[in-house]
């Protein structure tokens, strides 16, 4: 039990463009989900965190005019990088929690993002 | 000080031995504890949690937790080669509550 995807694993776009990630919980509701950002040998950085039918909350220091969070239903979360540059290239990582509040974290298998 | 520290590594311990993996933290009114197991290009994968005092064991696995002395601890008895990975520990605060803050995660070595 407690299984999160990502699609897609792996992206090259072109600098300019836009990339969506999308985020599911397979057998459970999650509640509450988080974006997370990871640079090689660097520890996890989250971006944010988003409830089911409410606006996200970004960390200090996240653009959320550039990543746009979207949680529209109690087992798919969307982040979309818009006008990526290569400086956004990194490991994106969503968590999903199937409590409001909280309490363990199931990670899904990440999504490898190169901006060209 | 930060809110979650763990010695960087690497630890290097023998195939067969106890590996033990430390975290202090910062806040004392952390309720929730975890530790990550996360292989290198891959995402974390929870192993275990502890909220309570005390030991908590799984397998080969084993939490302790010292709310007064605020440390953590991640036991792996008869360590594997496939143990190798970076162990992050991470618990939830009071400020931020559904937020898990993140230790920059010990690596372990486990030579054949």
């Amino acid at each position: 039990g407690a299984v999160v995807s990502q699609h897609p694993s792996r992206v090259i776009c072109k600098s300019g463009t836009s990339v969506k990630i999308e985020c599911r919980s397979l057998d459970f509701q999650a509640t509450t989900m988080f974006w997370y950002r990871q640079f090689p040998k660097q520890s996890l950085m989250l971006m944010a965190t988003s409830n089911e039918g409410s606006k996200a909350t970004y960390e200090q220091g996240v653009e959320k005019d550039k990543f746009l969070i979207n949680h529209a239903s109690l087992t798919l979360s969307t982040l979309t990088v818009t006008s990526a540059h290569p400086e956004d290239s990194s490991f994106y990582i969503c968590s999903a929690s199937p409590a409001r509040y909280g309490y363990e974290q199931y990670f899904g298998p990440g999504t490898r993002l190169t901006v060209t | 000080q930060k809110e979650v520290e763990q010695n960087s590594g690497p630890l290097s311990v023998p195939e067969g031995a106890i590996a033990s993996l430390n975290c202090t933290y910062s806040d004392r009114g952390s309720q929730s504890f975890f530790w990550y197991r996360q292989y290198s290009g891959k995402s974390p994968e929870l192993i275990m949690f502890i909220y309570s005092n005390g030991d908590k064991e799984d397998g080969r696995f084993t939490a302790q937790l010292n709310k007064a002395s605020q440390y953590v601890s991640l036991l792996i008895r008869d360590s594997q080669p496939s143990d190798s990975a970076t162990y992050l520990c991470a618990l939830r605060g009071i400020t931020g509550f559904q937020k898990l803050v993140f230790g920059t995660g010990t690596r372990l070595l486990v030579s054949p």
